[in-house]
């Protein structure tokens, strides 16, 4: 069964940093392209950033672009979200998913909440 | 980036009737790489429908979808009650993945 657990959510002023973390299990973890999805306080969701299965190739949202950092260890089956210079707007749910083109998104974790907030 | 627009924003049905929920794509969209998810409240989406048509494991046959080019559609045939819930459509084609704003489907 693919288990995949976030952590790493918490409070943070505006300015400061968060590392979330995905902890993976189930699945071959670096056959897959993996993904964080985040959703603000009652809106809908917004795709942040992705990266293949070796790591050496990674996409981000605008929103994000300079200042989060999508990485993965695959011998510890966990993918990471480094966030910088984080903002108000960045207060969300974030999931970390698993799919690929062919079969869409179906493995989500339940998420990890951050606030940005003085 | 492909901006998705769903529509209506919010469905009023009552059990048993018939659903449409539209999405409609700035510009085209490989129907390869086109989704909808299912979102209860204090819970992830999940996955109903990839490729614009096919059910994803464990979806029942209710759940239908079509569409291609840049109008897609999830159809839900009878209305279940456990099938009152917000819906997202998603484009994966680009590397700039996109969601539409999400149809509240509630109860009449």
């Amino acid at each position: 069964e693919v288990q995949l657990l976030e952590s790493g959510g918490g409070l943070v002023q505006p300015g400061g940093s968060l590392r979330l973390s995905c902890a993976a299990s189930g699945f071959t973890f670096r056959s897959y392209v993996m993904y964080w999805v985040r959703q603000a306080p009652g809106k809908g969701l917004e795709w942040v950033s992705t990266i293949l299965g070796s790591g050496a190739t990674t996409y981000y949202a605008d929103s994000v672009k300079g200042r989060f950092t999508i990485s993965r260890d695959n011998s510890k089956n966990t993918l990471y979200l480094q966030m910088n210079s984080l903002r108000g707007e960045d207060t969300a749910l974030y999931y970390c998913a698993k799919g690929s083109r062919d079969t869409g998104w179906p493995d989500w974790g339940q998420g990890t909440l951050v606030t940005v907030s003085s | 980036e492909i901006v998705l627009t769903q529509s209506p924003g919010t469905l009023s049905l009552s059990p048993g009737e018939r659903a449409t929920l539209s999405c409609r794509a700035s510009q085209s969209v490989s129907s390869s790489y086109f989704a909808w998810y299912q979102q209860k409240p204090g819970q992830a989406p999940r996955l109903l429908i990839y490729g614009a048509s096919s059910r994803a494991t464990g979806i029942p046959d209710r759940f239908s979808g079509s569409g291609s080019g840049t109008d897609f559609t999830l159809t839900i045939s009878r209305l279940e009650p456990e099938d009152f819930a917000v819906y997202y459509c998603q484009q994966y084609d680009s590397s700039a993945y996109t969601f539409g704003q999400g149809t509240k489907l509630e109860i009449k």
